[in-house]
């Protein structure tokens, strides 16, 4: 089947340490994302990657890590200058850089609870 | 910078009733315009979408929304709702360039009464 596969589901952390997400897609596409979702805020952009080796900021990037080193893999580090990382973070991927009309394809997401 | 807006947080109908969830975006230029539905417990998925050509686009489940430029709005439809339309809905853009970022509104929660 193909899609993109977060993983995993919930994750704990304690205050303090650095955590990554893993965001993996079989669908070859060559754009990735990564969106932050709380309640009342809708979906806001952390980073995105248009191609591999190449990553832009989004509107929350701050306190946020990313690597493109594979087409197929754009891991998230929530580091612990992320001020208030509790969250439920989604990962998606696009054919191309989505100006042109592609759509998102998002995964099943990864809520992650700092303590 | 491009911004959404969703002006409806929480919408509570009754089956069959008739929907609109209000959609407006700040962007000047030429856009592309996104409906997706997160049902409880899935992922999000794409209900509907907007490149060019008829301003009126069907998408999936009887919903369908209208690109009215002019108002810089993308409204959301479906003439009669059911109990499994319950879920959030989230308007999103995208400027039409060959490398751009899309942008979520804050969601609307549509919760139907059986």
């Amino acid at each position: 089947d193909g899609g993109i596969t977060q993983s995993p589901k919930y994750l704990f952390r304690k205050e303090g340490q650095n955590v990554t997400l893993s965001c993996e897609q079989n669908l070859n596409h060559d754009a990735m994302y990564w969106y932050r979702q709380d309640p009342g805020q809708g979906l806001r952009l952390i980073y995105y990657s248009q191609i591999v080796n190449d990553f832009q900021k989004g509107d929350i990037a701050e306190g946020y890590s990313v690597s493109r080193e594979k087409k197929e893999s754009f891991p998230l580090t929530v580091t612990s200058a992320q001020k208030n990382p509790t969250a439920f973070y989604l990962c998606a991927s696009s054919i191309t850089g989505q100006g042109q009309g592609t759509e998102a394809f998002f995964g099943q997401g990864t809520r992650l609870t700092v303590v | 910078a491009q911004s959404v807006s969703q002006h409806n947080h929480h919408v509570i109908l009754s089956e069959a009733a008739s929907l609109e969830l209000g959609c407006n975006y700040s962007y000047g230029g030429t856009v592309n315009l996104f409906w997706y539905v997160q049902y409880p417990g899935q992922h999000l998925q794409l209900l509907l979408k907007y490149f060019s050509g008829d301003p009126l686009v069907k998408g999936i489940k009887g919903f369908e929304a209208e690109f009215i430029k002019s108002k810089f709005s993308f409204n959301l439809r479906k003439p009669s709702v059911q109990w499994s339309d319950t879920a959030e809905y989230f308007c999103a853009v995208s400027r039409y360039s060959s490398a751009s970022k899309i942008i979520f509104g804050s969601g609307t929660r549509l919760s139907i009464r059986p």
